[in-house]
């Protein structure tokens, strides 16, 4: 089983800054089957990124995937208000990685 | 207007059962695989199960293989989950998710608001 490992746990940061998001699995990720999702307190997770760097429909372009093999990346561009949550990588159709909280510094 | 709603969520005692329902509207329910993915209180997303558009391919997180079973009514539309022989570490919320294919397991792009399971004696 695949074990995916993010980093920070915590990311504080201003807006308009830019954000930098790790996800390292355990082993290589078979055809950058990887996912980013944004989930808000109370509120279900939504699909930002998929195929490692491939946004979801409706995703403003500030947000950007990349990586292959066991290290990816998510990168915000710069911060808004409404981009302050937590994200998650996954594995596609299994394991999530254990999530990064975007804070407001 | 695409919509996922989950059902049958509550308070249970450990070692009972619960069966959870997710109906599904505005997309056309057989061409996709669907899944279910729980949140523990204060904790991180966990895959729970996934089932293909025809059933053909079904996976189970190891936390729950042999208590749980995922089933799909293609003419329902509509996604299940038996739970048997819950623990109090099943207590999450447990959300319904629909793939972004029909099978075996992609990306989640659609999400329900959740149904709550607590284990509780």
């Amino acid at each position: 089983e695949i074990v995916l490992t993010q980093s920070p746990g915590t990311l504080s940061l201003s807006p308009g800054e830019r954000a930098t998001l790790s996800c390292r699995a355990s082993q290589s990720v078979s055809s950058s089957y990887l996912a980013w999702y944004q989930q808000k307190p109370g509120q279900a997770p939504r699909l930002l990124i998929y195929g490692a760097s491939s946004r979801a429909t409706g995703i403003p372009d500030r947000f950007s995937g990349s990586g292959s093999g066991t290290d990816f990346t998510l990168t915000i561009s710069r911060l808004e208000p409404e981009d302050f949550a937590v994200y998650y990588c996954q594995q596609y159709g299994g394991t999530f990685g254990g999530g990064t909280k975007v804070e407001i510094k | 207007e695409v919509q996922l709603v989950e059902s049958g969520g509550g308070l249970v005692q450990p070692g009972r059962s619960l069966r959870l329902s997710c109906a599904a509207s505005g997309f056309t329910f057989d061409d996709y695989a669907m899944h279910w993915v729980r949140q523990a209180p204060g904790k991180g997303l966990e895959w729970v199960s996934g089932i293909s558009w025809n059933s053909g391919s079904i996976g189970y997180a190891d936390s729950v293989k042999g208590r749980f079973t995922i089933s799909r009514d293609n003419a329902k539309n509509s996604l299940y989950l038996q739970m048997n022989s819950l623990r109090a570490e099943d207590t999450a919320l447990y959300y319904c998710a629909k793939d972004v294919s029909s099978g075996p397991f992609d990306a989640f792009d659609i999400w329900g608001q959740g149904t709550m399971v607590t284990v509780s004696s």
